[in-house]
């Protein structure tokens, strides 16, 4: 079946400094990638959608300078967090489509959880 | 505007007994339905995916139902085990992509 590959599974990363998590699908092109933010007891939270070769659309209230999003290819997006803040602390998943088809759906990477002191 | 609604929000059953979670969508144009598992600290991961010509669909102990007339979708758990304790997320798709997420269903399956 599908796989998506998100690393790193958790980070520490102090106030002010930049964070960037990845998101790879393994056996399949994701044309669309799509980022989520899941604080605790929650829904996860679209802040953005990802295509393959051009600029993300991000959601309302979404910063898009401070969480850069770039989907260089059609196996990998990656979501930099920059200059982060202990507020941004959250767990960040993201979700891949196949290129076709809706066999492999929408397939979440396992996460990363995101503490800033 | 369209909305997914989970109920219960939470549920506590003993390991060994059966189970059905809800889920009532507005979604539209509706395209796909989709059951999710989320451990504690993990992505979520497919249960079931059923489009509108679909109205039950399994996955070993998970079945699915859909009723595309009265836009409710149930997830049926048989025969349950601890492992089964997470949060389950009913997703629904439009035609376009646009996917809006439930609130989830807390499953706790005690000893």
């Amino acid at each position: 079946g599908a796989v998506v590959s998100q690393h790193p599974s958790r980070v520490i990363c102090k106030s002010g400094t930049s964070v960037k998590i990845e998101c790879r699908s393994l056996d399949f092109q994701a044309t669309t990638m799509f980022w989520y933010r899941q604080f605790p007891k929650q829904s996860l939270m679209l802040m953005a959608t990802s295509n393959e070769g051009s600029k993300a659309t991000y959601e309302q209230g979404v910063e898009k300078d401070k969480f850069l999003i770039n989907h260089a290819s059609l196996t990998l997006s990656t979501l930099t967090v920059t200059s982060a803040h202990p507020e941004d602390s959250s767990f960040y998943i993201c979700s891949a489509k196949a290129s076709t088809g809706l066999r492999y759906g929408y397939t979440f990477g396992s996460g990363t959880r995101l503490t800033v002191v | 505007k369209n909305q997914v609604e989970q109920s219960p929000q939470s549920l506590i059953i003993l390991e060994g007994k059966n189970c059905t979670l809800q889920c009532n969508y507005t979604v539209s144009p509706f395209s796909n339905l989709r059951w999710y598992k989320q451990d504690t600290g993990r992505g979520p991961v497919s249960l079931t995916i059923m489009t509108f010509s679909e109205n039950t669909k399994s996955n070993g102990r998970y079945t699915a139902t859909l009723d595309a007339d009265t836009k409710q979708s149930s997830l049926h758990i048989t025969a349950s085990q601890l492992s089964d304790s997470a949060s389950y997320i009913c997703v629904v798709s439009t035609n376009a992509g646009k996917s809006t997420f439930g609130d989830g269903t807390t499953l706790t399956v005690k000893p």
